[in-house]
């Protein structure tokens, strides 16, 4: 079973287009991250939340954490080829560290 | 300092051989970590340590699967007997605390013919 189950697994969307991927679990998160992971590399840090219905945004990305601290969201604005990549979700569960499977985000020009 | 660094990036191996990796993480940081992610997946968790000490480790980490990191700074990962399914990319990463995010290297992508 799948603690962090993200959607949708893949997205395919023209440049200027808003978007929006989820990350979701049934139990209750400290914490929770997210990734941005280019082909070939490893993944970067974005953003941690912490508290329940945080709003963090940088620069065109606004990140959410819900309110139960069971989901977060991820929403781009205006997306850039340059936004291309796999967005991952992260969480520290009690010792175990677990990724979500990702969403391959590609960005056409 | 230059992040996290993996050597080597790129391993083909033939089934049955044995293959060390070396990861050299963030000097002030001390707790390492070793993922294995295959293609269209989110990394898995596979071990960590604080400073020397190995504090978790994964049921995928069988017992072909050994790491350590003797004074506390670079770490290796060896995998003997390696098998077809070992073939996949292995992150490394570092960080200062649990809370805080991960740096992750290059990782080393191993096939085994």
């Amino acid at each position: 079973t799948q603690l962090l189950e993200q959607s949708p697994q893949f997205l395919s969307i023209q440049e200027g287009e808003n978007l929006t991927v989820y990350c979701n679990s049934s139990s209750v998160f400290s914490s929770l991250q997210w990734y941005r992971q280019e082909p070939g590399e490893g993944p970067v840090l974005l953003v941690t939340v912490v508290t329940g219905g945080e709003v963090k945004k940088l620069k065109r990305l606004t990140f959410q954490f819900g309110d139960a601290r069971k989901d977060s969201s991820l929403h781009i604005t205006a997306a850039q080829t340059g936004d291309t990549g796999l967005y991952l979700c992260f969480c520290n569960q009690g010792g175990k560290l677990i990724f979500g499977q990702g969403t391959e985000l590609s960005v056409k020009p | 300092d230059t992040g996290v660094s993996q050597d080597p990036r790129h391993k083909i191996t033939k089934r049955g051989q044995n293959v060390t990796f070396r990861c050299d993480p963030i000097s002030e940081h001390n707790r390492l970590y070793w993922y294995r992610q295959t293609l269209g997946q989110g990394p898995e968790f596979l071990t960590y340590f604080q400073n020397e000490a190995q504090l978790e480790k994964s049921r995928l980490l069988s017992d072909r699967f050994s790491a350590e990191r003797p004074k506390g700074s670079f770490s290796t990962l060896e995998i003997q007997r390696t098998e077809q399914g070992d073939s996949a990319m292995y992150l490394c990463a570092s960080s200062w605390g649990t809370g805080d995010g991960q740096f992750f290297g290059p990782g080393t992508r191993l096939t085994v013919l």
